[in-house]
C-alpha cells in the first residue's frame, strides 16, 4: 500500500533557527514528490522533486530527494514567525493515468519570536 | 486567491442530514479532486473527476457522492451525516492529470452536531 510518513509531527523553534522536516515514502512507481505549506486553510505549493530534479531551492527553503533511500527533506534556514504552518509532503499513488496524491499527516511547525 | 472557489466556507448541520459542497476549479483546469482533512487523518483523497468523468476513487464512503458538471464545477454530496464526518473538505484542480501538483481551494469546514 502506498504510504507517506512525515516526522516530526510537530516542532517548536525560535526565530533564526534552522529546521529540517522529513518525509519518507513507499510507492510502487515513483513519479514525483511534492511539498506544500498549509497556513490557515488551503495548502500552497512549495516544491516538486522528480528523478530529474532532486534538489530545489527558493529563498530560505530548500529540499532534496533521495530516491535510493526513499525520503525527502525540507530545510528552512533563518526561520521567521511567518514560517509557522503545517508542512505537507505528497507523492502520487500507484494508479496509472492519474495523479491521486497520497499526503502525509504533516509536520506542524511553530516559530516563536 | 488560488482561483479555486469553494462554497460554503462553513457549514453546521445535524446528524442524519444531507449537505452539498460546491467547487469551481481554476479557469482552464479540467481535473477536480476532493479531499477530506481531519485532525488525526491528514488529507485523505476522496475522488477525482476529469472533464465530467470520474477518473479515480479513494476511500470515499457510500454515503458520499460527487459529480462534475459540463461547466466543470463539481459538487460533493454528503448524506446521512455522522459526527465523524466533521472535517475540512478541500477541492483542488489541475490543468491536466495533476502531474505538476494541484491548486487547492480554501476548503469547507463541516461541523456535524
Amino acid at each position: 500500500e502506498d504510504k507517506v510518513v512525515q516526522s516530526p509531527l510537530s516542532l517548536v523553534v525560535h526565530e533564526g533557527d534552522t529546521v529540517t522536516l522529513n518525509c519518507s515514502y513507499e510507492v510502487t512507481n515513483f513519479r514525483s514528490l511534492l511539498w506544500y505549506k498549509q497556513e490557515k486553510k488551503a495548502p500552497t505549493f512549495l516544491f516538486m522533486l522528480t528523478s530529474s530534479g532532486i534538489e530545489k531551492k527558493s529563498g530560505r527553503l530548500s529540499s532534496i530527494l533521495d530516491k535510493k533511500e526513499l525520503f525527502s527533506i525540507l530545510n528552512i534556514t533563518a526561520t521567521q514567525t511567518g514560517d509557522s504552518a503545517i508542512y505537507l509532503c505528497a507523492v502520487p499513488g500507484t494508479t496509472s493515468g492519474t495523479y491521486k496524491y497520497i499526503f502525509g499527516t504533516g509536520t506542524r511547525l511553530k516559530v516563536l519570536a | 486567491d488560488s482561483g479555486v472557489t469553494q462554497t460554503p466556507k462553513h457549514l453546521i448541520t445535524a446528524t442524519g442530514q444531507r449537505v452539498t459542497l460546491r467547487c469551481s476549479p481554476r479557469s482552464g483546469d479540467l481535473s477536480v479532486y476532493w479531499y477530506q482533512q481531519s485532525l488525526d487523518q491528514g488529507l485523505q483523497f476522496l475522488i477525482q473527476y476529469y472533464n465530467g468523468e470520474e477518473r479515480a476513487k479513494g476511500n470515499i464512503l457510500e454515503r458520499f457522492s460527487a459529480q462534475q458538471f459540463p461547466d466543470l464545477h463539481s459538487e460533493l454530496n454528503l448524506s446521512s451525516l455522522e459526527l465523524g464526518d466533521s472535517a475540512l473538505y478541500f477541492c483542488a484542480s489541475s490543468s491536466s492529470g495533476g502531474g505538476n501538483g494541484y491548486t487547492f481551494g480554501s476548503g469547507t469546514r463541516l461541523t456535524v452536531v
